[in-house]
C-alpha cells in the first residue's frame, strides 16, 4: 500500500458545526503532516507529527485541532470555522521528518458557509 | 526561513517540445530538492528529487539539475505530452528543520 487516504473528499460545514477530517497511511511512515492549500497557491504547512507526537504547529488558530491516535492515523478536528478557512486540506506522510519526499493524499475540499 | 523562488508561473508549450522550470533557494545548507506534480482535483505527487551530492538525475523524460554554487535547481521535461499538463512545485528544506518550503508553482499547459 503506497497511498495516503483522506476522508471525506468534500465537506460543507456551517460556522457553528464541529467536524473532523481523517487521514490514513500504511507505509510505516513515522512523520505525518497537515497542509492547507488555497486555489492557485502552494501548500501551506499547518502541523507536523513525528513518531505520533506534535513537533510543529505553524501558529494555527485553535479552531483547528490535530490528533494522532496511532502511527497510521491523523485527524484534524474543526470547530467554529470561518468562511476564509475554506480550502483544500492535504495530509502527507514521509519516512521520517527529515530529508525525504512526501506522499500526499488527494485532500478534503472544505467549504465553510 | 527558506526562500524559494520559482519561474515561470505559467508555461505553455506544444506537444513534443521541452519544458524547463527553475527554482532558486536562499539557504546554502539545504540538501534535498524534490519536485511535485499536482493535477486538477488531486494532491501533489513526488515525481523526482535530487540530493546535494549529485548534479543531475534523470528518470525517463524527466530530469532535475542542481547548481549548488548558484543555489538553483531546474526541472526538465522532454517530449512533452498533454498528460504532462499540471501545476509543478519545487521545494527546498531549510537546513535546520528539514521541512520544505514550496515554490509558488508553475502551471504547465501542453497543447496537442
Amino acid at each position: 500500500d503506497t497511498e495516503v487516504t483522506q476522508t471525506p473528499k468534500h465537506l460543507v460545514m456551517g460556522m457553528t458545526n464541529k467536524k473532523s477530517l481523517k487521514c490514513e497511511q500504511h507505509m510505516g511512515h513515522r512523520a505525518m503532516y497537515w497542509y492547507k492549500q488555497k486555489a492557485k497557491k502552494p501548500p501551506e504547512l499547518m502541523f507536523v507529527y513525528s513518531y505520533e507526537k506534535l513537533s510543529i504547529n505553524e501558529s494555527v488558530p485553535s479552531r483547528f485541532s490535530p490528533e494522532c491516535p496511532n502511527s497510521s492515523l491523523l485527524n484534524l478536528h474543526l470547530h467554529a470555522l470561518q468562511p476564509e478557512d475554506s480550502a483544500l486540506y492535504l495530509c502527507a506522510s514521509s519516512q521520517d521528518e527529515g530529508g525525504s519526499g512526501y506522499t500526499f493524499g488527494s485532500g478534503t475540499r472544505l467549504t465553510v458557509v | 526561513g527558506e526562500n524559494v523562488e520559482q519561474h515561470p508561473s505559467t508555461l505553455s508549450v506544444q506537444e513534443g517540445d521541452s519544458a524547463v522550470i527553475k527554482c532558486t533557494y536562499s539557504d546554502s545548507a539545504s540538501n534535498y530538492f524534490p519536485w511535485y506534480k499536482q493535477e486538477l482535483g488531486k494532491g501533489p505527487q513526488l515525481i523526482i528529487d535530487i540530493r546535494s551530492n549529485v548534479g543531475e538525475k534523470k528518470d525517463q523524460r524527466i530530469a532535475v539539475t542542481l547548481n549548488k554554487t548558484a543555489k538553483h535547481f531546474s526541472l526538465h521535461i522532454t517530449e512533452t505530452q498533454p498528460e504532462d499538463s499540471a501545476v509543478y512545485f519545487c521545494a527546498a528544506p531549510s537546513g535546520g528543520s528539514y521541512i520544505p518550503t514550496f515554490g509558488r508553482g508553475t502551471s504547465l499547459i501542453v497543447h496537442p
